[in-house]
């Protein structure tokens, strides 16, 4: 199977403590994305980063969120001293570097974060 | 801001209806995708559309871009009850997706 791959499914931390989410693109897929879905809420861009690059950040919280993705390995989103708002659904994309003017983005399974 | 604004919200029909969705804006896109998501999972991708008036079929589902690329919609033809889902629409200029409000949609048997 060659999809975006994201782990852990699920992830519980208490408040204060560091939460750290994996993703792994679609295979010859080069540009990824991170998305948030709060309960009851619509999906919101967070990131977008290319191989060692952030290209756009303007959707990342100010504090305590980070995210990285290394020549090597899979693409990282720290959230650091989590709090009870930060429990949400997140997501990974990724596309191909051929996409054109379309902006198709393919989807993980999420990693359901819960602050206990 | 973009905002994309889907309607309707929620929607329960029997198997064999026919459905529709819009999806409007007041921005224009480059591009729309429509996407299923199911509880507990990913969205997945249905289908892009990029050029105004644009028409694609997907079995029995049919996708329409507007003209002005602002709205789009979604048909359902005889809907099954495997077609249950949160249909989402997601417009792009850039490659950061606008993800619509959703329409929650209930088929039964």
């Amino acid at each position: 199977n060659a999809g975006v791959m994201q782990n852990p499914r699920h992830l519980v931390r208490r408040r204060g403590q560091e939460a750290r989410l994996r993703c792994s693109p679609m295979k010859g897929h080069s540009h990824v994305y991170w998305y948030r879905q709060l309960p009851e809420e619509g999906l919101k861009f967070m990131v977008y980063l290319q191989k060692e690059n952030i290209i756009d950040e303007s959707g990342m919280p100010k504090e305590r969120f980070s995210a990285e993705f290394p020549k090597e390995g899979p693409s990282i989103l720290r959230i650091q001293q989590v709090v009870r708002g930060d429990s949400a659904a997140y997501f990974c994309a990724s596309s191909p570097e051929d996409r054109a003017y379309s902006y198709e983005q393919y989807f993980g399974p999420g990693t359901r974060l819960t602050v206990t | 801001t973009q905002l994309l604004e889907q309607s309707p919200q929620f929607l329960s029909i029997q198997e064999g209806e026919n459905l529709t969705v819009y999806c409007n804006s007041s921005s224009v896109f480059s591009s729309l995708q429509w996407y299923r998501q199911e509880p507990g999972e990913g969205p997945v991708l249905l289908v892009t559309v990029v050029t105004g008036g644009e028409v694609k079929k997907l079995k029995r589902l049919t996708f329409q871009f507007g003209d002005a690329r602002k709205d789009s919609s979604l048909h359902i033809t005889a809907a099954q009850p495997g077609d249950t889902g949160l249909y989402l629409c997601a417009g792009a200029n850039t490659d950061k997706l606008i993800f619509g409000t959703g329409t929650r949609l209930q088929v039964f048997p």
